[in-house]
């Protein structure tokens, strides 16, 4: 069972948009709509922002979007801020009945 | 309010065995599943394996099968991740969370640091 693939940093000025790819397989994204992105500060909780590949949940800035096309999925975060700086990662059911995370991706506010 | 916490941090040697918890509250602890995550120093995230009111309805990720157990005390709402022999490679910050109705984890503890260290 191998990590999802995501790339290791994204960067953006602030006020831009970007996009987190994840890519796994039949297996697990591509067989599931239980996709679900992850903020992280090192030392602290992870915070759920998007579940079931699309859903935001209550509290989360309507900035934060994401999609999922075959087997890979996007997250995307609209009017970048400051506050964003963080790693982030995916996780996806897969068809082992348990979970894989992704590689994790460092977002840095230029 | 849904609240995970989980036991302090912990010192080990190599070969000793170890239990920490998770206890949850506000919410109906057997009515979900908990899962719990490891993260080795400058590394990423990794899903270890989940378990379910107890039952003995436990997933394990393949790489912590055999490596580590996962268990539920039900009536005091607490789950445990616990290991028979640590190795130096155990060292890591684990996490546990809740598993929301459906594939997603909506609620996290604060982490236990587990150092181990001759």
């Amino acid at each position: 069972q191998s990590a999802l693939t995501q790339p290791a940093s994204v960067s953006g000025s602030p006020g831009q948009s970007i996009t987190i790819s994840c890519t796994g397989t039949s297996s697990d994204v591509g067989g599931y709509n239980y996709v679900s992105w992850y903020q992280h500060h090192p030392g602290k909780a992870p915070k759920l922002m998007i579940y079931d590949v699309s859903n935001r949940p209550s509290g989360v800035s309507n900035r934060f979007s994401a999609s999922k096309s075959g087997n890979t999925a996007s997250l995307t975060i609209s009017g970048l801020q400051a506050e964003d700086e963080a790693d982030y990662y995916c996780t996806s059911y897969t068809s082992s009945s348990t979970y894989v995370f992704g590689t994790g991706t460092k977002v840095t506010v230029l | 309010e849904v609240q995970l916490v989980q036991s302090g941090a912990e010192v080990k040697k190599p070969g000793e065995s170890l239990k920490i918890s998770c206890k949850g509250s506000g919410y109906s602890f057997t009515s979900y599943w908990i899962g719990w995550v490891r993260q080795m120093p400058g590394k990423g995230l990794e899903w270890m394996g989940i378990i379910y009111r107890g039952d003995s309805d436990t997933k394990y990720s393949p790489s912590f099968q055999g490596q580590v157990t996962i268990s539920v005390d039900k009536s005091i709402s607490t789950a445990y991740l616990q290991w028979s022999s640590l190795k130096a490679s155990d060292t890591a910050m684990y996490y546990c969370a809740r598993r929301g109705n459906g594939g997603y984890f909506d609620y996290w503890g604060q982490g236990t640091l587990v150092t181990v260290s001759s």
